[in-house]
């Protein structure tokens, strides 16, 4: 099956710094999304990206496809932003199945 | 609102004993799932169900069963068979079609301890 590796495990960030996480993926994928896990285990969904870059806010992302991989950009952190972020990754034929990666543990101090 | 309910939040079992946890979502979602996370982990595929009355086992299946009679329910049931079934259980689901399809909408999760 897909494999998925993001790096890196573990950040840790003081408040106003940017970052850049990164998401590998072993085969093609027509569906990837990027997943923010707050401290109390709520997933919410930051983007829907199999291809192309797209901002909302402070966020960005960026997924090129040809070569499997995504980065997520966080620019300015806050406190708020400290959580995990996982990358997950399908194709539609496969029932809309969504294969995750093992997450990058963001901590923003103030 | 809408959203997808699971319940109870937390859930304390005795070994041996099978607890079905449940999953309700009023977003006329047609497809839902169940995800098991363990510390410090990624999430792993148990059960999906793409249509009501219809499922598929997903990659870490055994011990664990599920049932879809309606379309707004996916329950999960953790039987005495699951070897480890200490774990944070997550429900989700997804728009088949239109312009939010393929984003997929999770509950608050289930955590289930079993002494």
């Amino acid at each position: 099956g897909i494999q998925v590796e993001q790096s890196p495990p573990d950040l840790i960030l003081q408040e106003g710094a940017n970052s850049t996480l990164r998401c590998n993926f072993s085969d093609s994928v027509n569906n990837l999304q990027w997943f923010h896990q707050n401290p109390w285990g709520q997933l919410i969904n930051l983007f829907y990206i199999p291809s192309g870059t797209k901002q909302n806010g402070r966020l960005s992302a960026t997924t090129v496809a040809t070569e499997r991989y995504s980065l997520l950009y966080i620019s300015s952190s806050q406190t708020t932003d400290s959580g995990v972020y996982f990358c997950a990754v399908g194709n539609y034929n496969q029932g809309g199945k969504l294969i995750f990666g093992q997450g990058t543990e963001l901590s923003v101090k103030p | 609102d809408g959203g997808i309910t699971q319940s109870p939040k937390y859930l304390f079992r005795k070994e041996g004993q099978n607890v079905t946890l449940s999953c309700e979502q009023n977003l006329n979602h047609d497809a839902m799932y169940w995800y098991r996370q363990d510390p410090g982990q990624g999430l792993r595929l148990i059960y999906y169900s793409q249509i009501v009355n219809d499922f598929q086992k997903g990659d870490i299946a055994e011990g664990y069963s599920v049932s879809r009679e309606k379309k707004e329910s996916f329950p999960l049931t953790v039987t005495s068979a699951q070897k480890n079934p200490t774990a944070f259980y997550l429900c989700a689901s997804r728009e088949t079609g239109g312009s939010g399809a393929n984003v997929l909408t999770f509950g608050a999760g289930s955590r289930l301890t079993v002494l």
